[in-house]
């Protein structure tokens, strides 16, 4: 079956810039995860959702980042007035709950000019 | 969560077996040890899990010794295509949706 989607997969957005990016979870799957990877890093995380519930947003870096799966499905990470320090790769994961293994999404490479 | 050390890279060549050894001293009772493998522009993937002893499936080990302050991935056998960076992550499962906390991983090239 198909795996963990993400769109764009790369997108350039000047400084200032509001950001939209997309994931499709594995249907079926309850969890949903963002992280944020930087160059040469190891993935850093941002926020996860249990259905459409959104139960830990402590990795969001600042309130310009927003998250949401309202239908408990498809959701998308937000960034407002994007900065340099936004540029990294965001990944998407999710799996049938806290006890099973991620799968993740090929990410979306963001670079803010 | 429990903080890892890995090397931050190995080298290997063709058809050795290549070990990876993680320290995680401060792992908690609840905690579990996982291993993750990621490819140049790709997402991470699961690789094994486990909680203490030998942990055996068809792409590798896990040798977690009895205070569980380590943990060895071992790789029968590697080939080009395992050159990818290896991440061990130490946490609760159950703690707010098993939500990963990767540190810098370890770097493997595998060379002809």
């Amino acid at each position: 079956g198909a795996g963990v989607s993400q769109s764009p997969r790369y997108k350039v957005a000047k400084r200032g810039q509001d950001v939209a990016l997309r994931c499709d979870p594995i249907s079926g799957h309850v969890s949903l995860f963002w992280y944020q990877q930087a160059l040469g890093q190891g993935p850093e995380f941002l926020t996860y959702f249990q259905n459409e519930a959104q139960l830990d947003k402590s990795g969001l870096p600042s309130d310009r980042f927003f998250a949401e799966r309202p239908e408990g499905s498809v959701s998308t990470l937000k960034i407002q007035r994007t900065q340099q320090e936004d540029s990294a790769v965001y990944l998407c994961a999710s799996n049938l709950g806290p006890l099973y293994e991620q799968y993740f999404g090929p990410g979306t490479r963001l670079t803010v000019t | 969560l429990a903080k890892t050390t890995q090397p931050i890279s190995m080298d290997s060549y063709e058809g050795q077996e290549v070990n990876i050894t993680c320290s995680h001293n401060n792992i908690a009772t609840n905690d579990y040890i996982t291993w993750y493998q990621q490819f140049p522009s790709q997402g991470p993937r699961f690789i094994i899990q486990g909680y203490k002893t030998k942990v055996t499936n068809e792409v590798a080990s896990l040798f977690i010794p009895a205070d569980r302050k380590s943990s060895t991935l071992s790789l029968p056998r590697v080939s080009l295509s395992d050159t990818a960076v290896y991440y061990c992550l130490v946490g609760d499962r159950n703690n707010q949706g098993g939500k990963l906390i990767f540190g810098q991983g370890t770097e493997l090239s595998v060379k002809p």
